[in-house]
């Protein structure tokens, strides 16, 4: 049973465009979102997070919303970047904090030039 | 500031062969985590040590798999014997503390033939 889901395994944008990317929960426990960034052969890095009692998060570029009542979120990359191509991870966690994370599937963006 | 260090980063083994891998964990960080990442999907967290304590290994297949983390610095799982499911890429992460970022190291690529 996947408590979290990317449903899109892909996303193709141009650069300069904005990136938006898409997860799903299905546990009502969880209150902690956060998203990686992996590029090949390396592992995940932290980008950017949001807690249930907060609907965004802006760092630079990047933007996290949050939907409780739908239970999802996405991020939203403005402007896109070539260098923003990795695959993106949702995560969520239930003790309010980036601890004991389950993970979605990712997406893999690649921004054309 | 030094990241995490993991070794080998690649291993070929055939089944029922076992296998261990390491983990050197960002200096100072008092929490260890080792997931399991199959391909085409997102990491499952498999153990989490807080210093050298198991804080959380529920989804850790204990029949075959051990993990170790001897005073609280560097780690070492192992799969005993291994079977062909077992095909993955295993990942290391620590952070400062319990409920801190996790910062994540390249991952061990591990094919079971």
């Amino acid at each position: 049973d996947q408590q979290v889901k990317q449903n899109s395994p892909s996303l193709s944008v141009q650069e300069g465009r904005i990136s938006i990317l898409n997860c799903d929960y299905t546990n009502s426990m969880f209150d902690y979102f956060l998203w990686y960034k992996k590029y090949p052969a390396e592992g995940p890095t932290f980008l950017i997070s949001i807690s249930s009692i907060k609907d965004k998060n802006e760092d630079g570029r990047f933007t996290v919303f949050l939907n409780k009542s739908a239970k999802h979120l996405s991020l939203h990359i403005v402007p896109s970047q070539p260098g923003d191509s990795a695959v993106y991870f949702c995560a969520a966690s239930a003790d309010n904090a980036g601890n004991m994370l389950t993970f979605g599937g990712g997406t893999r963006l690649m921004v054309k030039p | 500031e030094a990241g995490v260090a993991q070794s080998p980063r690649y291993k070929i083994i055939e089944k029922r062969q076992s296998v261990a891998f390491w983990c050197n964990p960002i200096s100072g960080h008092a929490t260890l985590y080792w997931y399991q990442q199959i391909l085409g999907q997102g990491p499952k967290l498999l153990i989490q040590f807080q210093n050298n304590g198991v804080v959380d290994d529920s989804q850790l297949p204990k029949d075959r798999f051990s993990a170790e983390r001897l005073k609280g610095v560097d780690s070492t799982l192992k799969i005993q014997p291994a079977k062909l499911e077992d095909s993955a890429v295993y990942l290391c992460a620590s952070s400062l503390y319990y409920q801190e970022t996790q910062y994540f190291g390249p991952g061990t690529r591990l094919l079971v033939l």
